[in-house]
């Protein structure tokens, strides 16, 4: 149980272009959900935390306009990457919070972006 | 403020023997949730074991167990019988308050199994 999917798994895409990540959980609704940016070699860093139904919340420090998260159902998140940019070439990695008292994330496998 | 920290940013250790990797935490939040995730190569990061601030036990959970000292704040992960399929990064992250609330990461620590 508490498998999260994550498509794509990589892209390529050109400088200035949109790209959406999508985020499943696949046996368990998830009323939250997290997206995590990981540059090589160093820790995850939360870039947003993703409520079904409401607008997300954003750390400080990210761009709300760039990064656009929709939780449109309580097994669906997506980010988007507006007008990317090579800065923005990066792993990206959600994670999907299972109801219990525990409050685990079960993450997703990432999603490796190459802007160029 | 660094509220995880881990000190080893890596480590050998040989097969079948255990292995300990270091994580202290800072909070003043009386509820907490402390956990340890494996991240292969592959990216993706593996859930392995939880302990609540108010769990009087260790947690285990088959060959990861956690030293919880709370009085010392940290939560230090064992890894007993290393196997070569322990090779990876480990993360320590914290949960403060009784849910809802988001992990914070520690630095992590590169495990390097041999044979």
């Amino acid at each position: 149980g508490a498998v999260v999917s994550q498509h794509p798994s990589w892209v390529i895409c050109k400088s200035g272009t949109s790209v959406k990540i999508e985020c499943r959980s696949l046996d368990f609704q998830a009323t939250t959900m997290f997206w995590y940016r990981q540059f090589p070699k160093q820790s995850l860093m939360l870039m947003a935390t993703s409520n079904e139904g409401s607008k997300a919340t954003y750390e400080q420090g990210v761009e709300k306009d760039k990064f656009l998260i929709n939780h449109a159902s309580l097994t669906l998140s997506t980010l988007t990457v507006t007008s990317a940019h090579p800065e923005d070439s990066s792993f990206y990695i959600c994670s999907a919070r299972a109801g219990s008292l525990r409050d685990t994330q079960y993450f997703g496998p990432g999603t490796r972006l190459t802007v160029l | 403020a660094q509220k995880i920290t881990q000190t080893q940013p890596g480590m050998f250790v040989q097969e079948k023997e255990a292995v300990t990797l270091d994580c202290t935490y800072d909070t003043s939040d009386p509820s907490y949730g402390l956990f340890w995730y494996k991240q292969p190569s592959s990216g993706e990061m593996i859930f392995l074991i939880y302990q609540g601030s108010y769990d009087q036990q260790n947690a285990t959970e088959g060959r990861y167990s956690l030293n919880f000292q709370k009085a010392r704040k940290s939560a230090n992960l064992v890894i007993s019988a290393s196997q070569l399929g322990d090779s990876a990064m480990y993360f320590c992250a914290m949960r403060e308050g009784p849910g809802r609330g988001k992990l914070q990461f520690g630095a992590g620590t590169q495990v390097v199994v041999t044979p």
